[in-house]
């Protein structure tokens, strides 16, 4: 059964270093989506894109965060510089057609 | 803005004790209703898809209804493996023509043997 591929899977760092996290959406799914989830919480989203396109961006904290899906394929989530209250659970989905959404693994990253 | 509203935010129920939980939304124009399945640390796994009132959908011992205002998930005759947070979604139109969704906060449940 195809799945959406997350990398890594737990990240540590310090405030104001960089972070990269990568998503593989499920083949041939056009729509990618990136959320934040805070324990105890739903996700939120971040950013939507439709094949390399961005779509939906506004909860996005554009001074330190970026998102990029150059092919249309698979993406990445930058933040830079980290701060505390970054630390949260990223995860990644895709879909079809903007319907259902299919989610990966989800990479935990801690802010120290 | 759509809202979604999940309750009871946390339920214990004894092995084979049915329930309901219960997600209220607001939305102008709802395109679907999802449920998802989330075990601790990991990703929400997708359960049901609604799409109009009166629609109904079943899996295992899970159950899903929608109305226009509200959707329940029964969950009949529950194990302790049905444990998890269940979350309910809402997808509608954005601004930009686009579909977005829209997450509840959703509910605990502990099912104990």
């Amino acid at each position: 059964e195809a799945e959406v591929a997350q990398s890594p899977r737990y990240k540590i760092t310090e405030k104001s270093q960089a972070v990269a996290f990568w998503c593989d959406p499920i083949s041939g799914h056009a729509t990618l989506y990136w959320y934040r989830q805070i324990l105890g919480q739903g996700p939120e989203l971040l950013v939507q894109f439709q094949d390399e396109s961005v779509v939906d961006d506004s909860q996005l904290p554009k001074d330190r965060f970026s998102a990029e899906r150059l092919k249309g394929v698979d993406s990445t989530l930058k933040i830079q510089p980290a701060e505390l209250g970054d630390s949260a659970m990223y995860l990644c989905a895709s879909s079809l057609r903007a319907d259902t959404q299919y989610f990966g693994p989800g990479t935990r990253l801690t802010v120290l | 803005e759509d809202q979604v509203t999940q309750s009871p935010e946390a339920l214990r129920l004894q092995e084979g004790e049915s329930s309901s939980l219960n997600c209220s939304y607001t939305v102008s124009g709802l395109r679907g209703l999802f449920w998802y399945r989330q075990d601790p640390g990991k990703g929400p796994e997708f359960l049901f898809t609604l799409y109009s009132a009166g629609e109904e959908k079943e899996k295992e011992r899970l159950k899903a209804t929608l109305t226009k205002k509200e959707s329940f998930l029964h969950i009949t005759a529950p194990k302790p493996e049905d444990s998890a947070t269940y979350l309910c979604a809402v997808q509608a139109y954005n601004s930009g023509g686009y579909q977005k969704v829209t997450f509840g906060t959703g509910t605990k449940l502990q099912v104990i043997p």
